[in-house]
């Protein structure tokens, strides 16, 4: 069973407009949230984290917000520009996991176009 | 600082065949992680090496193996190749033991592995 889902395998966007990217998850110890970006032909690149401490983090372009009590994130693009198009994916991971050091549950993905 | 490489960037087997995925990491960073990506299933983390030993280790078959060397160089072996394995084979580095936070881990670009 999937503990990171991203519902949404694509989203186009016009350029200038906000893109919204959402993430649910099921497991409740998660503590930290990540969103990475991937291009073709690369690997994924860190864009923003998140601590459940926090319900909100902003980088530039970049926010993410966390609803614990709903079990979802979601990272908000404003303006969303066409180098942004990629496949954009949630991780989460307890960030002190049983003595050893969490992995990375990531979603499966939402592909990301933004038109000109 | 050069990132992480991989190494071959592409290949072909057969099934019933097995392969060998090479992992060099950045300068410096002790901890490697193995992550399969498939469209199916997304990104899903195989196992992470800290130091020569494996700390962490996510639920796919013995069939998959790694080590990791007194240089940080990491490689994964897949046995008895299926066609099910056909995959992009991602490593990822970081420079220490610390939880994972911050996005700290760095990704390679990737083994595209196709079994025919």
């Amino acid at each position: 069973d999937q503990q990171v889902k991203q519902n949404s395998p694509s989203l186009s966007v016009q350029e200038g407009r906000i893109s919204i990217l959402n993430c649910d998850y099921t497991n409740s110890m998660f503590d930290y949230f990540l969103w990475y970006k991937k291009y073709p032909a690369e690997g994924p690149t860190f864009l923003i984290s998140i601590s459940s401490i926090k319900d909100k983090n902003e980088d530039g372009r970049f926010t993410v917000f966390l609803n614990k009590s709903a079990k979802h994130l979601s990272l908000h693009i404003v303006p969303s520009q066409p180098g942004d198009s990629a496949v954009y994916f949630c991780a989460a991971t307890l960030a002190n996991y049983g003595g050893s050091q969490g992995n990375l549950i990531f979603g499966k993905g939402t592909k990301l176009s933004v038109k000109p | 600082k050069a990132g992480v490489t991989q190494t071959p960037r592409y290949l072909i087997k057969t099934r019933g065949q097995q392969v060998t995925l090479s992992c060099s990491p950045i300068s410096g960073h002790r901890s490697v992680s193995w992550y399969q990506q498939t469209p199916g299933q997304g990104l899903q983390f195989l196992f992470e090496y800290f130091s020569e030993t494996q700390r962490n280790k996510g639920n796919f078959p013995g069939r998959f193996s790694g080590r990791q060397f007194s240089n940080s160089r990491s490689e994964m072996n897949v046995s008895t190749l299926e066609l099910g394995d056909s995959a992009l084979y991602l490593c990822a580095s970081r420079s220490s033991g610390q939880p994972l936070v911050l996005g700290e881990q760095y990704f390679g670009p990737g083994t595209r592995l196709t079994v025919t």
